[in-house]
């Protein structure tokens, strides 16, 4: 089975502009998260979406944005990026939001000059 | 708020020398603690699922234990491939798939 996919792996922008990063679940997975990962705050929850809709939402301001497609492939998106954006984001996925394990994808990393 | 704490921050052993690593953590019911490793400029890889106190499991040369306000992992004779960080986190009710991590425990084997 395939893992989880995320893309781009690498992304350079400018203070200002705005980023959309992909994520698709393994198979048959319909729950899929986002994280950021900075050294100096550790992982953090971005949010959750499940069957397209929005479950759960993170300590983050409103230019952090995601969605979710009927395929449960999902999409995150930051406007007017910022240099403390810069960070590795993750991607997870889970069957549901039951009692289950989360699987984590490689990432992308996001660096903002 | 859920809380966190891993310690120590950072481990050096010597091949052979078992150790442990600790996971304190506050949570409003307990829905799941997990521990995850996480080598350079890659993502999380899954190890364990705890679900209450008194549950132990275990995965090669890695034991993780579970008490009401701590979970240790237990790293028994280590090789250098076992060198990464190892992260903790805990998921609670009412709160889907969210997960709350703690810092981490940067562990270095060497041979």
């Amino acid at each position: 089975k395939a893992g989880v996919t995320q893309t781009p792996r690498y992304l350079i922008k400018t203070r200002g502009q705005q980023v959309t990063l992909s994520c698709s679940p393994i198979s048959g997975h319909r729950s899929v998260s986002w994280y950021q990962q900075t050294p100096g705050q550790g992982l953090q929850f971005l949010f959750e979406y499940f069957s397209e809709t929005q479950r759960n939402k993170g300590n983050f301001p409103g230019r952090f944005s995601g969605r979710q497609f009927s395929n449960s492939r999902s999409e995150m998106n930051v406007s007017t990026l910022e240099l403390g954006d810069s960070a590795l984001y993750l991607c997870a996925s889970s069957p549901g939001t039951g009692v289950y394990e989360q699987y984590f994808g490689p990432g992308t990393r996001l660096t903002v000059t | 708020e859920d809380q966190v704490t891993q310690s120590p921050e950072a481990l050096r052993l010597q091949e052979g020398e078992s150790s442990s690593l600790n996971c304190s953590y506050t949570v409003s019911g307990l829905r799941g603690l997990f521990w995850y490793r996480q080598d350079p400029g890659k993502g999380p890889e899954f190890l364990f699922t705890l679900y209450s106190a008194g549950e132990e499991k275990e995965k090669e040369r890695l034991k993780a234990t579970l008490t009401k306000k701590e979970s240790f992992l237990h790293i028994t004779a280590p090789k250098p491939e076992d060198s990464a960080t190892y992260l903790c986190a805990v998921r609670r009710n009412n709160a889907g798939n969210m997960l709350t991590f703690g810092g981490g425990t940067r562990l270095m084997v060497k041979p």
